[in-house]
């Protein structure tokens, strides 16, 4: 089955230490993004990417870093210079730009989350 | 800058119908999404519009006016496993990034 997995799905950090979230998807979509979700408020646009080797931050990309090195992955580091980590961190992906007509959904799947604290 | 207002909570009873509005003002518009998430759970696509007017889904529709940067998801013959929040999100012109707004949460009780 096609699909978008994320691990670990709880995961707990302490302060000071960097961690990496995966991503990955089969898909075969070429747009990938990261989300951040604090309770009771939408998804905040972290990173995305278009295509591999290729990304942007999004809205709230200080403290992240991320890698495109293969379409089907995209994962996330969370380093010690992000000042709030503890969220639910949401990967999605979509067929990327080449598909978008007027016609075309292009609508993002999003993969289960990962639910970062730390200590 | 950009901003989607959403309601932050809205309660119906079984069996009835809702309707979750959403306002929008981003830089560039290609397209409008709403998502259903449940607790703990990834959004799940509901509705997509992009030109004006009324997309029809079964027990769900979804309304578009670009011009008032308006949009509100329907829900008909609302079950209680429609308890849920709803998210609203704006595909912008360039890139593929979306903005996303806070959502509602819909609570359907018996």
């Amino acid at each position: 089955d096609g699909g978008i997995t994320q691990s670990p799905k709880y995961l707990f950090r302490k302060e000071g230490q960097n961690v990496t979230l995966s991503c990955e998807q089969n898909l075969n979509h070429d747009a990938m993004y990261w989300y951040r979700q604090d309770p009771g408020q939408g998804l905040r646009l972290i990173y995305y990417s278009q295509i591999v080797n290729d990304f942007q931050k999004g809205d709230i990309a200080e403290g992240y870093s991320v890698s495109r090195e293969k379409k089907e992955s995209f994962p996330l580091t969370v380093t010690s210079a992000q000042k709030n980590p503890t969220a639910f961190y949401l990967c999605a992906s979509s067929i990327g730009s080449r598909a978008v007509r007027v016609s075309s959904y292009n609508e993002q799947f999003f993969g289960p989350g990962t639910r970062l604290t730390v200590l | 800058g950009q901003n989607i207002d959403q309601p932050t909570e809205m309660t119906a009873t079984e069996g009835a119908i809702v309707q979750i509005n959403c306002t929008y003002q981003t830089s560039g518009f290609n397209g409008l999404f709403w998502y259903q998430q449940h607790a703990g759970e990834a959004p799940t696509f509901l509705s997509y519009n992009v030109l004006d007017g009324l997309e029809e889904k079964g027990r769900f529709s979804s309304f578009l006016s670009r011009s008032k940067g308006y949009s509100y998801l329907l829900l008909k013959e609302l079950q209680m496993k429609d308890s849920a929040s709803y998210l609203c999100a704006v595909r912008r012109n360039y890139g593929q990034n979306f903005v996303f707004g806070p959502g509602t949460r819909l609570s359907v009780l018996p």
